[in-house]
């Protein structure tokens, strides 16, 4: 099946520093990426979407200056998250969709973990 | 504007029991799609079930099935025979058919425990 691979997995960092988190599509060429964040025991909040050699949509509320995404080829989106502080901690999903239509499903990495300390 | 309702934030079903998730839904898209997902607590989202406005047969797959009912607005997912690697968070999700770059829009969630 479709894979999505996500890394890190788990990332910790001081507060004001950058990471940068990586989204490929393995075995297949997606021209539309979603992020997505989710709190604990809460459901998934859209970020943004990003397109392949474009730049990305956000979502109202999101800071694009703050979650910098760049999506430069058919499999791979980046999402960096800038001068991190605490209320940044969570949990960043991406996803995907093999077939660019809309009753395709999305099929997602398996997140990364971010702390800020 | 989609809104998809989740009015479940726990269940608890015996192992061997079949359990119904509750899914309601409010768009003004003609056409859209409806997916569920399952999230274990090490975090992926797994794709379970579609259904989509126009089908006119509820979608199964497996052990999953979705009672779609469309004048009700709803979309609920059963699941026959638990087991107790069912247990998860229980998302649905919607999302217009009419262009394909549309992300999905998650309803808030069901945490689903099966007991022994």
């Amino acid at each position: 099946g479709a894979v999505v691979s996500q890394h890190p997995s788990r990332v910790i960092c001081k507060s004001g520093t950058s990471v940068k988190i990586e989204c490929r599509s393995l075995d297949f060429q997606a021209t539309t990426m979603f992020w997505y964040r989710q709190f604990p025991k809460k459901s998934l909040m859209l970020m943004a979407t990003s397109n392949e050699g474009s730049k990305a949509t956000y979502e109202q509320g999101v800071e694009k200056d703050k979650f910098l995404i760049n999506h430069a080829s058919l499999t791979l989106s980046t999402l960096t998250v800038t001068s991190a502080h605490p209320e940044d901690s969570s949990f960043y999903i991406c996803s995907a969709r093999v077939e660019d239509r809309g009753n395709s499903p999305l099929h997602f990495g398996n997140g990364t973990r971010l702390t800020v300390t | 504007a989609q809104k998809i309702t989740q009015t479940q934030p726990g269940m608890f079903v015996q192992e061997k029991e079949a359990v119904t998730l509750d899914c309601t839904y409010d768009t003004s898209d003609q056409s859209y799609g409806l997916f569920w997902y399952k999230q274990p607590s090490s975090g992926e989202m797994i794709f379970l079930i579609y259904q989509g406005s126009y089908d006119e047969q509820n979608a199964t797959e497996g052990r999953y099935s979705l009672n779609f009912q469309k004048a009700r607005k709803s979309a609920n997912l059963v699941i026959s025979a638990s087991q107790l690697g069912d247990s998860a968070m229980y998302f649905c999700a919607m999302s217009p058919l009419t262009n394909s770059g549309y992300a999905l829009n998650f309803g808030k969630g069901t945490s689903l425990l099966v007991t022994p």
